[in-house]
């Protein structure tokens, strides 16, 4: 009965390359976020989208882009990676109307 | 812009001593203000939350925190720490399209 998932959990790449993290949210909320945490465990959200559309977009590089099938789900491309790019990502969904995020496990990306 | 300022880095306790975690936060309304905790390896799991209403709130796993206006203060506490306290401690204040979290307290539990 996972709330908020992602897939995959592990992610090593090399520079250069295309990958995408996946999330998915069981809660019925309509409102899903990524973040980035880096090695020194400091987060900062990165999107957030409520009924597919982009609601912020904090000044991350435009090789970010979140992808919105439907409102259960909202997956990170990266494209182009960069050594930099290394870190934990989290998702977190809400629902409308309440201030309260439920995060996801988070997917561990290594850029080599 | 709102802010979180956790000035404790790393926090060492003993099992069964009590816990208080500092959090300061720079808002510019009646702030949301969350408690999270994150164990290795794992998500980010909400211990408690303030939006208004009586300034001391409890959470789960024996947390409580207090809200003091006047000094722009949101600390956690906790009365009797268990080993399995151990983990990163994270405020944050919102609201949920802007939220802002502190740099985490590293929580490490003696025997």
């Amino acid at each position: 009965d996972t709330a908020v998932s992602q897939t995959p959990k592990y992610l090593v790449t090399q520079m250069g390359n295309d990958k995408s993290i996946k999330c998915e949210q069981n809660l019925g909320h309509d409102t899903m976020y990524w973040y980035k945490q880096d090695s020194k465990k400091f987060l900062k959200i990165m999107f957030s989208y409520n009924n597919k559309e982009l609601i912020i977009n904090e000044t991350v590089p435009n090789r970010f882009s979140p992808k919105s099938p439907d409102k259960a789900h909202l997956n990170l491309h990266i494209n182009s990676l960069e050594l930099g790019d290394s870190a934990v990502y989290f998702c977190a969904s809400s629902e409308a109307g309440r201030n309260e995020q439920f995060f996801g496990p988070g997917t561990r990306l290594t850029v080599l | 812009a709102q802010s979180v300022t956790q000035p404790d880095i790393h926090i060492t306790v003993s099992e069964g001593a009590s816990l208080e975690l500092r959090c300061n936060y720079s808002y510019g309304a009646t702030p949301y203000l969350f408690w999270y905790v994150q164990s290795p390896g794992q998500g980010l799991q909400l211990l408690l939350k303030y939006f208004s209403g009586d300034t001391l709130v409890q959470g789960i796993k024996g947390f409580e925190a207090e809200f003091k206006r006047s000094q722009s203060s949101f600390n956690l506490r906790k009365p009797s720490v268990h080993w399995s306290d151990a983990a990163e401690y994270f405020c944050a204040v919102g609201p949920n399209n802007d939220m802002r979290f502190g740099a985490g307290t590293r929580l490490t539990v003696k025997p």
